[in-house]
């Protein structure tokens, strides 16, 4: 299956708390689960980006954690701030995919509140 | 920063004519991408491209769509006659840099050409 399934599908959180929205896949050969943000009229850019041999990376505010037995991931934002509010892929390649197509969720429209 | 450029920017077109959406790669990179957005959807793959070839497709990819690197730069897509069904944001996305397999991974993506089809 070459499904990412992304949960919620909007999420309204408000400033200093934790966005969470997760991803879950079937597909053991991905190995390979990048988060892309993506703001209106722009393209999507890298946020962060996970290997299954961890269980957790973290850069600032931003967490990915995995769990490689249940083959879900997610993305955790804390402190949010109005800033971050943007739309959010998760997304996964393929072990054997060289050219590094990538698999994308249907995305989370996160709002971040004053 | 590098960035992936795309032109135009948006284009409006009539059903059934033939349309070239550009993209300037990063330089250095050596996969390039075209992935498609409908307003409101997932992004979803299109094409890869590598060593001057198609190197996988999906199935949205069909016999009305091509890709060309004219040139050192340019990283063209072309969709022969457009349907309603095309309307869509088109991003080109570009990645790898000298070779490194985790170069692959890191997907740049330019700011995207908005395809309406009329």
């Amino acid at each position: 299956q070459q499904q990412v399934k992304q949960s919620p599908q909007s999420l309204i959180v408000q400033k200093g708390g934790i966005s969470i929205i997760n991803c879950a896949y079937e597909n053991t050969a991905f190995d390979y689960f990048p988060w892309y943000q993506q703001f209106p009229g722009k393209g999507p850019a890298l946020l962060i980006a996970i290997r299954p041999d961890v269980s957790e990376k973290k850069e600032g505010r931003f967490t990915i954690s995995f769990n490689k037995s249940a083959k879900q991931f997610s993305l955790h934002i804390m402190d949010s701030q109005p800033g971050d509010s943007a739309t959010y892929f998760c997304a996964a390649r393929g072990r054997y995919n060289q050219g590094g197509k990538l698999i994308f969720g249907q995305g989370t429209e996160l709002s971040v509140k004053p | 920063e590098p960035e992936v450029t795309q032109t135009p920017s948006h284009q409006v077109t009539q059903m059934g004519q033939e349309v070239i959406l550009r993209c300037v790669p990063i330089s250095n990179h050596l996969y390039f991408y075209w992935y498609r957005q409908i307003l409101g959807q997932k992004v979803e793959f299109l094409v890869s491209f590598y060593n001057n070839e198609i190197s996988e497709k999906s199935e949205i990819f069909d016999d009305q769509f091509s890709v060309e690197r004219p040139d050192g730069s340019n990283f063209t897509l072309k969709i022969r006659s457009t349907k309603l069904e095309d309307s869509a944001m088109y991003f080109c996305a570009s990645s790898g840099g000298t070779g490194a397999l985790s170069g692959a991974n890191v997907l740049t993506f330019g700011a995207g050409s908005r395809l309406t089809v009329l």
